[in-house]
């Protein structure tokens, strides 16, 4: 059974870059027949998605977002990691990774979420 | 790019049918079939119900059902039970290659 599971600080202060990393379980990130992806949710707000990235290197990222994202991975450790800077209140959410069949919609697996707070 | 429109709320009586609708355009939901539902209960991950406009996972009931007709896809929900009660999310591609969803509609089963 393939499991996600985010991890990273649950406080970052405004300006800083705020770091999370998803752990997979249960299957290959290097598999060629998905895309990993972040999404997040600002508490009691929709979801937004961030980014995903295949692991041939084609990553791609919410316009609104890109200039702030990057999307990276590990592939000895089976992880794939998050970077958005210069945060600002406004970024506070939940942030989930999940797992995207290729050319498909298909969002089947999503970890658990992590609630990342931005404030000084 | 723009959120997908969704309606904030729904509500319907046990037993019956509800449909929620999401509207995007040409160049999301009219231009592709993948248009994909997530329900999120709260405090919990969204869950996928429906994936490619109207596919369903194995293990979601029959009860739900999606399609699309030009720019707006839909979620229907038939014999509506109080575990239905949730938040629902549509997803769709885009043509520069990204993923948008819609705002959200909270569903009350009265």
């Amino acid at each position: 059974q393939l499991q996600l599971q985010e991890s990273g600080p649950g406080l970052v202060k405004p300006s800083e870059t705020l770091s999370l990393t998803c752990t997979v379980s249960g299957g290959s990130i290097s598999s060629s027949s998905y895309y990993w992806a972040w999404i997040r949710q600002p508490p009691g707000k929709g979801l937004e998605w961030i980014g995903n990235f295949h692991y041939s290197g084609s990553t791609y990222y919410n316009p609104s977002l890109k200039s702030r994202v990057t999307i990276s991975v590990d592939t000895s450790k089976n992880q794939f990691s998050l970077e958005l800077s210069s945060v600002t209140a406004a970024d506070t959410a939940v942030y989930y990774c999940a797992r995207r069949y290729g050319g498909s919609g298909r969002i089947d697996y999503w970890g658990q979420g992590t609630l990342v707070t931005v404030s000084s | 790019q723009s959120a997908l429109t969704q309606p904030a709320s729904v509500s319907g009586s046990p037993g019956q049918s509800i449909t929620i609708s999401c509207t995007g355009t040409t160049t999301d939901v009219g231009g592709y079939n993948y248009v994909s539902w997530f329900q999120q209960h709260p405090g919990k991950a969204p869950k996928l119900i429906i994936y490619d406009v109207s596919d369903r996972p194995s293990g979601v009931s029959n009860r739900f059902s999606g399609s699309k007709s030009g720019n707006t896809a839909s979620l229907t929900i038939s014999g509506l039970q109080a575990e239905d009660e949730a938040d629902y999310y549509c997803n769709s591609y885009t043509s520069t290659y990204t993923w948008v969803f819609g705002g959200g509609t909270k569903l009350t089963v009265l």
